[in-house]
């Protein structure tokens, strides 16, 4: 049983350029968060999708989109990069939003702006 | 800002003693999820506390919450050198579907 993956693992951008992020969900798993976290911080909450809309956002401008695909997977868009977007940005996964259940992570992909 | 805050932020242990860490949050929860992160990677869930439980245990772990102070406490006996990593606890709160919290962490060394 698969867990929750993400590509890529590293990616480096220069300001003001475009950058995507992908996920795949757990097996079995519906539910799709993203979120950032900054050198020494704990995660935040960016947005989460579920039946391919977006449900949820935290405090993050619309330079960060993102999508969900019918087979769960997700993708998280960032416009116009700053380099305060530097940061691991994890996907996580949980069976249904509105259970109280785990949420699993992927690895996460570290994106470094230059 | 953060729901949750993590006490200590550091935490330096000799290996087979216990590690205990506390978490702080602001608004009602549905539950209350810990996780461990080695030198920035993914996160690994390590357990999971509904609103309604005082107290859980999975292997080496021990999970209180305290609804009424708002605050949980994760213990972990008889530490390895392998726990030394960032512990974080991750609030959902009440209404919001699966959205979670975080603080911003406890550093733990265990020195072999």
């Amino acid at each position: 049983d698969a867990g929750v993956t993400q590509s890529p693992t590293h990616l480096i951008k220069t300001r003001g350029q475009q950058v995507t992020l992908r996920c795949s969900p757990k097996s079995g798993h519906d539910t799709v968060s993203w979120y950032q976290q900054a050198l020494g911080q704990g995660p935040q909450f960016i947005f989460q999708y579920y039946e391919e809309e977006e449900r949820q956002r935290g405090n993050f401008p619309d330079r960060f989109s993102g999508h969900q695909f019918p087979n769960y997977s997700s993708e998280l868009n960032v416009n116009a990069l700053l380099l305060g977007d530097s940061a691991l940005y994890l996907c996580a996964s949980t069976r249904d939003f509105r259970r109280t259940d785990t949420q699993y992570f992927g690895p996460g992909t570290r994106l470094t702006v230059l | 800002s953060q729901q949750g805050e993590e006490d200590p932020q550091a935490l330096s242990i000799q290996e087979g003693e216990n590690a205990t860490m506390n978490c702080s949050y602001k608004t009602s929860i549905n539950n209350l999820q810990w996780y461990r992160q080695n030198s920035g990677r993914g996160l690994v869930h390590l357990i999971l506390i509904r609103s309604n439980e005082r107290e859980k245990h999975s292997g080496r772990l021990r999970v209180t919450l305290d609804t009424s102070k708002k605050s949980s406490s994760l213990l972990i006996t008889a530490s390895r050198a392998a726990d030394t990593a960032s512990y974080f606890c991750a609030t959902d709160i009440l209404n919001t579907g699966n959205q979670f919290y975080f603080g911003t962490g406890t550093s733990l060394t265990v020195i072999p």
